[in-house]
């Protein structure tokens, strides 16, 4: 599979705790871009990454998340302390600079019980 | 802030009509406006996308129009299947300031056989 994979696709934590999800982009795409969805919404922008630069973050990206993309290739989304409001689906998606058209993976559900 | 609002919420069709839904966005500086069509627990998948510099794209029965001044857009099903209910998001990027994409609050389109 060459699209765009996100691990892991289910996850259920208890309030208080972190939790950690990747993303793998397709490989030649130097942007990669994370999004929360919560039911019945259109995903909301949280940061942007040109290579390993986090070029944009969110007012929505609180100081307990926190991205990664060290190498330029996969990266992490952190979320520290985790809330009930916290509950959704964060979904990854990743583009070519010269082409705008954004591929989005399957997403990570996170349910904070 | 950035806002795009998408009408209507809800849009039930027979098959074989067509289906239209519009949509608003706040920030001049949007430039390139995607739609994506969302089944559910599946993944959001661009149909269509269009940029500021053209009025109207159309790919077989999907079409997408952009009045830049009004700041409006619309994306147009014609000769609906069943295979066409989904959620429908429109989505506002500004190419040159960043590409924080705002996404709207979605359509759930039935199309019913």
């Amino acid at each position: 599979d060459t699209g765009v994979s996100q691990n892991p696709r289910h996850k259920i934590t208890k309030r208080g705790q972190n939790v950690t999800f990747r993303c793998d982009p397709i490989s030649e795409h130097n942007r990669l871009y994370w999004y929360r969805q919560t039911l019945g919404q259109g995903p909301e922008f949280l940061t942007y990454f040109q290579n390993e630069a986090q070029l944009e973050k969110s007012r929505l990206l609180s100081d307990r998340f926190s991205a990664e993309r060290p190498k330029g290739s996969f990266s992490t989304l952190e979320i520290q302390r985790t809330e009930q409001g916290d509950s959704a689906m964060y979904l990854c998606a990743s583009s070519l600079v010269a082409v705008f058209e954004a591929f989005f993976g399957q997403g990570t559900r996170l349910t904070v019980v | 802030g950035e806002n795009v609002e998408q009408h209507p919420s809800t849009l039930s069709v027979q098959e074989g009509d067509s289906a239209v839904i519009k949509c608003t966005y706040s920030d001049s500086a949007s430039n390139y406006f995607p739609w994506y069509k969302q089944e559910l627990g599946k993944r959001p998948q661009l149909i269509i996308d269009i940029r500021s510099n053209v009025g109207e794209k159309k790919d077989q029965r999907i079409a997408v129009t952009l009045n830049k001044t009004a700041k409006h857009f619309s994306l147009h099903i014609t000769e609906t299947q069943p295979e066409d209910s989904a959620v429908y998001f429109c989505a506002a990027t500004p190419l040159g300031g960043g590409f924080k994409t705002i996404f709207g609050a979605g359509t759930r389109l039935f199309v019913k056989a």
